[in-house]
């Protein structure tokens, strides 16, 4: 059984449009989060969820809005949709909201905007 | 806030050979400091972690080792391998902290 599943992994689309990624985990974990990763490899934080309540919400543009309808799962939506919004986008799991716990990764979702 | 700075930015060697990779932290609250193996294609993966009342840990090929005072750690990697092949995260953070803090990443390269 996959432990983080995203969907979808490629998601190809136009500038303007919504887009939304779905996240979920089977490992009974309290925390949630969506990371993004540059083309340079560079991961960053995005928000973090810990039982469905935003904890971190990093100086992240409003078109990008995380939802979390209970503490497995984790999506996020993007509106009107820019060309530098193109990257692949991670999420993440932990068992609590205290970040001296391993954080397991989903595969992650590789958007292209054009 | 925490800024985590990572060298070398890439990194070849001779399969055999040791891979060292070396990460400096700038809170001197954190302490907890984890490494990151992310595969093509894959997320990263938690290869190795180390806290702050320790020096130095190993786990078969792999070690960690970290120097508080300096604020440096650095991932040992021995008699590496074709699988090693891949890009390597280091990260710092305390329990109470807002984030985790990756650095720039590592892609390590074994030659056959």
């Amino acid at each position: 059984d996959t432990a983080v599943s995203q969907t979808p992994k490629y998601l190809v689309t136009q500038m303007g449009n919504d887009k939304s990624i779905k996240c979920e985990q089977n490992l009974g974990h309290d925390t949630m989060y969506w990371y993004k990763q540059d083309s340079k490899k560079f991961l960053k934080i995005m928000f973090s969820y810990n039982n469905k309540e935003l904890i971190i919400n990093e100086t992240v543009p409003n078109r990008f809005s995380p939802k979390s309808p209970d503490k497995a799962h984790l999506n996020l939506h993007i509106n009107s949709l820019e060309l530098g919004d193109s990257a692949v986008y991670f999420c993440a799991s932990s068992q609590d909201r205290l970040l001296t716990y391993e954080q397991y990764f989903g595969p992650g979702t590789r958007l292209t905007v054009t | 806030g925490e800024n985590v700075e990572q060298h070398p930015s890439t990194l070849s060697v001779q399969e055999g050979d040791s891979a060292v990779i070396k990460c400096t932290y700038s809170d001197s609250a954190s302490n907890y400091f984890p490494w990151y193996k992310q595969e093509l294609g894959k997320g990263p993966q938690l290869i190795i972690d180390i806290r702050s009342n320790v020096g130095e840990k190993k786990d078969q090929r792999i070690a960690v080792t970290l120097n508080k005072t300096a604020k440096h750690f650095s991932l040992h990697i021995t008699e590496t391998q074709p699988e090693d092949s891949a890009v390597y995260f280091c990260a710092a953070s305390y329990s109470s902290a807002s984030k985790i803090i990756f650095g720039s990443g590592t892609r390590l390269s074994i030659r056959p």
